[in-house]
């Protein structure tokens, strides 16, 4: 069974550049969670999906960042503009079903902001 | 005070010896808790989850929970340096949201 897909697994920025994260689940997987995870801190979740639909985006600065999940499978994560403290890796997660238990992590995306 | 707190490191057993990672969290309403395993530029992958009051065995590894005191832990019997990484408490706080401690670096010396 394929694990969670990310690319790109690193990105440098400068500050006030956009930048796009992409992930795609474990094949069946209804649920997609966002993390973002800075150096010595735990994940934070910043967006869950349930299919297509936002469950929890309550963590998310939505002045600067975007979700979606088109088609209830791959998601993308925007950030535009670009602070320093986004420096962080950003986690892709999938589960079968809305309980926790079973939540994959992909590799994540090391995004540095110059 | 933070939702989820984890015992501060970081914390060095020697090969064979039993390692005791230990977290608090603050809401009462929690019913759900996990242990994650993080290597060094890796990912976190679940190694144990509890639900109830009392001990959980898998292999090595005991997670005990206590509702009463809002204290999860987890004991590693016989650690191995493959051991070596941050254990992430995660608990399922007020709108079904994980919320995760900052984790406990552990080395297990050969």
């Amino acid at each position: 069974e394929a694990g969670v897909a990310q690319s790109p697994r690193y990105k440098i920025i400068e500050k006030r550049q956009s930048v796009a994260f992409w992930c795609n689940p474990i094949s069946g997987h209804a649920t997609l969670y966002w993390y973002q995870q800075i150096l010595g801190q735990g994940p934070k979740l910043l967006i869950q999906f349930q299919n297509n639909g936002v469950v929890d985006d309550s963590q998310l600065p939505k002045d600067r960042f975007s979700a979606e999940r088109l088609k209830g499978v791959d998601s993308t994560l925007k950030i535009q503009p670009a602070k320093l403290e986004d420096s962080a890796v950003y986690l892709c997660a999938s589960s079968p079903t809305r309980g926790r238990e079973w939540q994959y992590f992909g590799p994540g995306t090391r995004l540095t902001v110059l | 005070q933070k939702e989820v707190e984890q015992n501060s490191g970081p914390l060095s057993v020697p090969e064979g010896a039993i390692a005791s990672l230990n977290c608090t969290y603050s809401d009462r309403g929690s019913q759900s808790f996990f242990w994650y395993r993080q290597y060094s530029g890796k990912s976190p992958e679940l190694i144990m989850f509890i639900y109830s009051n009392g001990d959980k065995e898998d292999g090595r590894f005991t997670a005990q929970l206590n509702k009463a005191s809002q204290y999860v832990s987890l004991l590693i019997r016989d650690s191995q340096p493959s051991d070596s990484a941050t254990y992430l408490c995660a608990v399922e706080t007020s709108g079904s949201r994980l919320t995760f401690g900052e984790g406990t670096q552990l080395t297990v010396n050969p």
